[in-house]
């Protein structure tokens, strides 16, 4: 599986905007970049998704690198509820297999939203 | 949107009984889902793929035996924790697709908080 580079840690302020990097060097051309999040007890939250082009939800932005090799996950205003862990995950076909589209969990970063 | 929900959300269980968790989807049918392990503080570790009418697909280092997964419906899949240990005790989350392709958000539920005495 393709991996992903993510800081351990950012902090923000509350109202402020937030952008989370990833980095994936390795990324094939089949593979979709996924960010979900976590809140402690609680399974993750899908939060966007992309595969080139720029994509926007009521959640959240990602922007993707031109190649492919990074990408941002932009919150726009960032408010206490959005304090989680967020996972940046390639998802990929596994060829071959009955294993298609499983997603590899990093460690991710950890937000910290300052009231 | 999509729901999984799982069930139960908790549970505490002898050691050496088995313990079933059960995960639905609740407003869509999914082709695949996912068991997933996590323990304090670390990330999510994929157990196994579990594939509606097919034997689930385990990762390397999970004992199949010990960790059964029943995919029946579309709408189902099982997890059974057999001869719980103590080391067994984690956070066991579950998630679904309606297909197999990378383009399709996978949806989890709320996991489940075993503890084995």
């Amino acid at each position: 599986d393709a991996k992903t580079t993510q800081p351990n840690s950012m902090e923000s302020n509350e109202e402020e905007p937030v952008h989370l990097p990833c980095n994936h060097s390795t990324i094939s051309g089949t593979d979709y970049i996924h960010w979900y999040r976590q809140l402690p007890s609680q399974g993750p939250e899908y939060v966007i998704h992309g595969l080139t082009s720029n994509v926007n939800n009521r959640m959240a932005s990602l922007a993707i690198a031109e190649d492919r090799k990074s990408s941002t996950l932009i919150l726009h205003r960032a408010t206490l509820r959005d304090a989680a862990v967020y996972y940046c995950i390639l998802r990929g076909v596994v060829a071959g297999g009955t294993s298609y589209g499983k997603l590899t969990f990093g460690q991710g970063t950890i937000l910290t939203v300052h009231p | 949107g999509a729901v999984v929900s799982q069930h139960p959300s908790r549970v505490i269980c002898k050691s050496g009984t088995s313990v079933k968790i059960e995960c639905r989807s609740l407003d869509f049918q999914a082709t695949t889902m996912f068991w997933y392990r996590q323990f304090p503080k670390q990330s999510l570790m994929l157990m196994a793929t579990s594939n509606e009418g097919s034997k689930a697909t385990y990762e390397q280092g999970v004992e199949k035996d010990k960790f059964l997964i029943n995919h029946a419906s579309l709408t189902l899949s099982t997890l059974t924790v057999t001869s719980a240990h103590p080391e067994d005790s984690s956070f066991y989350i579950c998630s679904a697709s309606w297909d197999r392709g990378s383009s399709s958000p996978l949806h989890f539920g709320n996991g489940t908080r075993l503890t084995v005495t």
